[in-house]
Order: structure tokens, then sequence, then C-alpha cells
């Protein structure tokens, strides 16, 4: 069965960058584009970017542009999230989740990751 | 950016009771829109694609409805395990953008 599988959580200072990985099993890795979501304590949804798995190629949110890094790993069916110069408002949960094919919805999450930012 | 709109943030109702979420987009989306389901400290999990499309095994009391900036998600007679938050999202263009969000509570 498909699985999205997240990393575990993570605190971190201000200033400081997270890596969170998404690893996926139960499909054909290359088949389908993963995208990355967050949410903020008791907030809405926050869509941050995209990486197409046979490319590597990737686009962000305006407002992520510059602070995350989304890259894969075809040899273990793996995708990353960087985000740095973080800052208090980027606590949140960070989701991977498969798109059913390229720029389309999503149809499988991860469990999501906390990270916390405090000093 | 295409703002995505949901209306209400909050809906009080009973089990058994109709219900219909709205949403809008701020710009034609054709029928590029999803909504989501999600559960307290859960991921969201997929409802409805392409406007009106079920996903495979979203119970059938589940529809949804709308094409360019007006959608609707309709839930025919509440269950219990339906009083959680909904989201509508538009995946037309980047940056794909999210309702804020529809809470259900039990009346």
């Amino acid at each position: 069965q498909v699985q999205l599988v997240q990393s575990g959580a993570e605190v971190k200072k201000p200033g400081a960058s997270v890596k969170v990985s998404c690893k996926a099993s139960g499909y054909t890795f290359t088949s389908h584009y993963i995208h990355w979501v967050r949410q903020a304590p008791g907030q809405g949804l926050e869509w941050m970017g995209i990486i197409n798995p046979i490319t590597g190629s990737t686009d962000y949110a305006q407002k992520f542009q510059g602070r995350v890094t989304v890259t894969r790993d075809t040899s273990t069916n793996t995708v990353y999230m960087e985000l740095s110069s973080l800052r208090s408002d980027d606590t949140a949960v960070y989701y991977c989740a498969r798109d059913v094919g390229q720029d389309e919805y999503f149809d499988y999450w991860g469990q999501g990751t906390l990270v916390t930012v405090s000093s | 950016d295409i703002q995505m709109t949901q209306s209400p943030s909050t809906l009080s109702a009973s089990i058994g009771d109709r219900v219909t979420i709205s949403c809008r987009a701020s710009l034609s989306i054709r029928d590029w829109l999803a909504w989501y389901q999600q559960k307290p400290g859960k991921a969201p999990q997929l409802l409805i694609y392409r406007a009106s499309n079920l996903q495979g095994g979203v119970p059938s009391r589940f529809s949804g409805s709308g094409s360019e900036t007006e959608f609707t998600l309709t839930i025919s007679s509440l269950q219990p395990d339906d009083f959680v938050t909904y989201y509508c999202q538009q995946y037309q263009s980047y940056p794909y953008t999210f309702g804020q969000g529809t809470k259900l509570e039990i009346k």
C-alpha cells in the first residue's frame, strides 16, 4: 500500500535550518510528483512547493523562495524539504503529499512532522 | 495568487442534518478543485477531486459540485465522524491555495 513516512519532530533555534524527510513506498516513486504543505498551530493549510521526482525540478511558493529547498533521492525513494533562516512563525506541522500524477490533487499524505522554532 | 474563500468558517449542525459548505475562487479555476477532510492531529484526507468526483472509499453522503469560481461540498446526512474540519483547494495553478477551512460542530 502507498505510504509516505516522514521524519520525526524537530526543535530548532531561530536562524537555524531544518531538513524533513519523506520516504515513499508502495508505488513507483517517479510516477508521482510530491508536494510540501504546512500547517501552523490552529491554522489552515499552506502550500510550499513541489518536486518532479524524475527530473528533480521544483517550484516554490513565492513566500518561501530563497528559504526552501526540496530535493529527492531516487535510490531511496525519499524527498527532502529544507527550510532555512527559521523564525518563530515557521513553527508548524509540515506534510509531504503525493500528487495523483503531475500537477493535480493530493491523494496520499505523510503523517506530518512538527517543527518547533524556539529560542 | 488565486484566493480561495470558504464559508462559513464554523457550522453548527446535528447528526442527520444535510449541510453545505461553500468555496469561492478569486478567478476561474474551471473544475480544478479538491475537498479534504482533516481530523484533529491527523493529515488531511481527500474527499472530492475535479470538483465533483468522489474519491474511492469515501462515503456517498459526500458530494461536490460547481465550476469556474463557485463550489460546494454537501454532506447529505451528518454522521458523528463528520464533525471535523474541511478544506477546499485549487490546483489550477501554482501556488496551490487552500480555503481557510470550515469547522463542523455538533449543535
